[in-house]
């Protein structure tokens, strides 16, 4: 089934971990997101990258690293996990064209104790 | 700053129908983005409109007023499955995507 695969689903982390989660997409898209969810607000983006070898800064990324090793591909890596860290973490790609729609993955639920 | 602004929770009953509004401030406008999230579950597109006036998608519309900072997903013959949270999110200048805070709708039969 063509989309946006994550993994983990779900992972309890005590702090200072470090933790990586995994996002692949087979829809070929060049432009891929990682938002986080927090009850109350917006999705907000942490990190983005427009083609393979590119990545970009969001709106929260402090805490977090993400690689563009190929196409499919777009890891987030956070390098010493914090309580305020816990979340639910979305993975998103974009086609090319007018409407830009996102296509997200089931996302990844991370509590950082 | 940059603002999108939904209401936090509506209730409508089911076949009937229900807006749910949405303002928004933003650093130029380049699209406004509807999607659905299901408790648990990933957002999905619903629509998009760029241009002012009525975009219609079944049961769903979607209006825009660009001079008004404004819009409204209209959701027709409510269905029980229709229960979720409606996310309303525009594309800035820089096409990045601001996102609101996303409208729980609770469908009662």
């Amino acid at each position: 089934i063509a989309g946006i695969t994550q993994a983990p689903t779900s992972q309890i982390l005590a702090a200072g971990r470090r933790m990586t989660l995994r996002c692949t997409q087979d829809m070929r898209h060049n432009a891929m997101y990682w938002y986080r969810q927090d009850l109350g607000l917006g999705l907000r983006l942490i990190h983005y990258s427009n083609t393979a070898g590119t990545t970009g800064k969001g709106e929260v990324p402090d805490g977090y690293s993400v690689s563009r090793a190929n196409t499919d591909d777009f890891p987030l890596t956070l390098a010493s996990a914090v309580p305020s860290q816990t979340s639910v973490y979305f993975c998103a790609s974009s086609e090319e064209g007018a409407t830009g729609e996102l296509f997200f993955g089931e996302g990844s639920r991370l509590t950082v104790l | 700053g940059q603002n999108i602004d939904q209401p936090t929770e509506m209730t409508a009953t089911e076949g009937a129908i229900v807006q749910i509004n949405c303002t928004y401030q933003t650093s130029g406008f380049n699209g406004l983005f509807w999607y659905q999230q299901h408790a648990g579950e990933a957002p999905t597109f619903l629509s998009y409109n760029v241009l002012d006036g009525l975009e219609e998608k079944g049961r769903f519309s979607s209006f825009l007023s660009r001079s008004k900072g404004y819009s409204y997903l209209l959701l027709k013959e409510l269905q029980m499955k229709d229960s979720a949270s409606y996310l309303c999110a525009v594309r800035d200048s820089n096409y990045q995507l601001i996102w609101g805070a996303g409208t729980k709708l609770i469908i009662k039969p």
